[in-house]
């Protein structure tokens, strides 16, 4: 199995510009994550998909993020407009559903707004 | 919320030498799992770990839920285990709540 796949793994953008992150789950995965981590506040989960469906959104830090799953193997990360606070590196992972395992992480996407 | 505390915050050894990690939480949980994020950024999953002991060639894993702490061994360190340690905990497979981690400096 080829693992989280996530694109672009670096992205540089000015600020008010829309970045869109993505991200394709394991196959047969039927739980997907979006983490950001940065050196002031560590990982922070910010939504999670069961089944295509959001379940947990409470970690997006504002409305200029939104988080799409039109299907089973792909994932958007959306920031419109982006500011530098946003810099960040955004991970994706995922597992299956009712397994006890573990989550298995992307190699993130490294994020710089200036 | 449950809180995760990760000791000791950095750790500089030499090769060769054995380390233990120690991840401590506040409240009983059903998932707790070892990652290792290596100096390129990316996060391996090492155990999946409830509780119980677990192995994995120079790694072992040790979580006693009753007293809410959970150990990580690394043995014959090498300068490929340089990296930082997370202990992510929760009482679901989904919601994780992450330790600071545990810096880990090798040296040839």
């Amino acid at each position: 199995d080829a693992g989280v796949i996530q694109s672009p793994r670096h992205e540089v953008t000015e600020m008010g510009q829309e970045v869109t992150l993505r991200c394709k789950p394991i196959s047969g995965h039927d739980y997907l994550f979006w983490y950001r981590q940065t050196m002031m506040r560590g990982l922070e989960l910010l939504i999670y998909f069961n089944n295509n469906v959001p379940i947990d959104d409470s970690g997006m830090p504002e409305d200029r993020f939104s988080a799409k799953m039109p299907n089973a193997s792909f994932s958007t990360l959306k920031i419109q407009p982006s500011e530098p606070r946003d810099s960040a590196v955004y991970f994706c992972a995922s597992n299956r559903q009712g397994a006890g395992e573990t989550q298995y992480f992307g190699p993130g996407t490294r994020l710089l707004v200036l | 919320g449950i809180q995760v505390e990760q000791s000791p915050p950095d750790l500089i050894l030499q090769e060769g030498a054995n380390s233990t990690l120690r991840c401590n939480f506040s409240d009983s949980v059903n998932n707790l799992q070892w990652f290792h994020q290596n100096p390129w950024g990316q996060l391996i999953n090492l155990f999946y770990i409830p509780s119980g002991t677990k192995q994995n060639g120079r790694l072992s894993a040790t979580t006693v839920a009753t007293e809410r702490y959970s150990l990580l061994y690394i043995s014959s360190s090498q300068t490929t285990d340089s990296g930082v340690y997370f202990c992510a905990v929760g009482d679901s497979n989904y919601q994780l709540i992450w330790g600071a981690g545990t810096k880990l400096i090798i040296k040839p």
